[in-house]
């Protein structure tokens, strides 16, 4: 069965530090890949999105994820955190055969001022 | 861009009632629609497929009776939850699929509690 793991539960890092947060998903088949940030009490926010092309995918707020397909991996990044990052963090994968949007556990992250 | 309004955003509601949930794209025709469920502090689980003009498709552990999904048209979505209980409060999110390169088009959700 398909399946999306998001290996942090919970991180907590300080303002300034580096973000890396790990996706890796499990399907043989053409795949769609997102990043979705929930802020609290808001409802889900796209951050970015890979369908094509470099696989180096840049988003929103400093946001960059990577696709590596060997790998099954789509880990997002972010050189420097700021306080206002605090929110749940989502990963997805969407199946091109059907378009179904299956959702990983999340992460959420906690920034320190 | 594409936008898909859902209503009502809360909902409160007394164990026994129904309650009905719409989602319409507002800009654009989805003859598709996913259904989710998300618990607290847990991630979203697609529920349904809703499909304009045919039944709607449940994911596996779904009570087809106790959640009713109308795709009574190409912008128009609902999920009705009936006979609700407390163990059914939760927030439900309706989404679009892509189109043309286009992201997942969110709802912006409903927040249902049954006491």
């Amino acid at each position: 069965a398909q399946s999306v793991s998001q290996h942090n539960h919970h991180v907590i890092l300080s303002e300034a530090a580096s973000l890396e947060l790990g996706c890796n998903y499990s399907y043989g088949g053409t795949v769609n890949l997102f990043w979705y940030v929930q802020y609290p009490g808001q409802h889900l926010q796209l951050l970015l999105k890979y369908f094509s092309g470099d696989p180096l995918v840049k988003g929103i707020k400093g946001f960059e994820a990577e696709f590596i397909k060997s790998k099954f991996s789509f880990n997002l990044r972010k050189p420097s955190v700021q306080w206002s990052d605090t929110a749940e963090y989502f990963c997805a994968v969407g199946l091109n055969r059907d378009d179904k949007i299956i959702f990983g556990k999340g992460t959420r992250l906690h920034i320190l001022p | 861009g594409a936008v898909v309004s859902q209503h009502p955003s809360w909902v409160i509601c007394k164990s026994g009632t129904s309650v009905k949930i719409e989602c319409r794209s507002l800009d654009f025709q989805a003859t598709t629609m996913f259904w989710y469920r998300q618990f607290p502090k847990q991630s979203l689980m697609l529920m349904a497929t809703s499909n304009e003009g045919s039944k709607a498709t449940y994911e596996q552990g779904v009570e087809k009776d106790k959640f009713l999904i109308n795709h009574a048209s190409l912008t128009l979505s609902t999920l009705t939850v009936t006979s609700a209980h407390p163990e059914d409060s939760s927030f439900y999110i309706c989404s679009a699929p892509p189109k043309r390169g286009r992201g997942y088009t969110f709802g912006s959700g409903t927040r249902l509690t049954v006491v």
